[in-house]
């Protein structure tokens, strides 16, 4: 099945610092690739995605790129705020199929 | 947006009693829904698929007696955790999709379970 490898957290970073969260993924065909958010005490939250290769998903300054020939969906932004504190997941799906998730990346963002 | 609704958000029970948690689709119709179970250090552990209208799909080692799954409408599921036990203390999430909505999942607001 699908699978995905999440850089370790916890991440800490001060606010406007640049935030990289790296996401390599094994699936079969052609997924759709996804990065969730998940704020303190709540479900999760679609944050950007791509569907195809070398497409860019962005959203609230968060950015990441299709890499299709690294198996590469990392997560950028240049600029990270106290706001952004959060556990972060990556996850590639095709149409139908479940979301399997790795064990997310937390970031805490200190002013 | 799609917009996926869980109830309870938080729940506390007794050891041996059965707790149902309710994951609506409010405004699209969901073909299959997810549920998740959330481990200590934000681990993301899948339970179950289920598609309306038919048994759900277990993932190998979730006993099926114990987390009870029902997708009676395509905008409900639920999930019964049976004489619950201390260790089934934990933060569980359902999810859900639609074939019109393409690939994204949408995510129900998570229950907080506590057995004492």
């Amino acid at each position: 099945g699908d699978s995905v490898t999440q850089m370790e957290g916890p991440v800490t970073l001060s606010e406007e610092a640049f935030l990289t969260i790296n996401c390599t993924y094994t699936a079969t065909g052609y997924p759709s690739l996804f990065w969730y958010v998940q704020y303190p005490g709540e479900g999760l939250q679609l944050l950007l995605k791509a569907t195809k290769a070398d497409d860019k998903g962005s959203n609230k300054g968060f950015e990441a790129t299709y890499r299709k020939e690294t198996t590469s969906f990392h997560l950028e932004k240049g600029s990270v705020q106290v706001s952004d504190s959060a556990v972060y997941f990556c996850a590639p799906t095709n149409t139908g199929n479940q979301f399997y998730f790795g064990t997310g990346t937390s970031l805490t963002v200190i002013p | 947006g799609a917009v996926v609704s869980q109830h309870p958000s938080r729940v506390i029970c007794k050891s041996g009693t059965s707790v149902k948690i309710e994951c609506r689709s409010l405004d699209f119709q969901a073909t299959t829904m997810f549920w998740y179970r959330q481990f200590p250090k934000q681990s993301l552990m899948l339970m179950a698929t289920s598609n309306e209208g038919s048994k759900a799909t277990y993932e190998q080692g979730v006993e099926k007696d114990k987390f009870l799954i029902n997708h009676a409408s395509l905008t409900l599921s639920t999930l019964t955790v049976t004489s619950a036990h201390p260790e089934d203390s934990s933060f569980y999430i359902c999810s859900a999709r639609a074939p019109t909505l393409n690939t994204e999942a949408f995510f129900g607001q998570g229950t907080r379970l506590t057995v004492v």
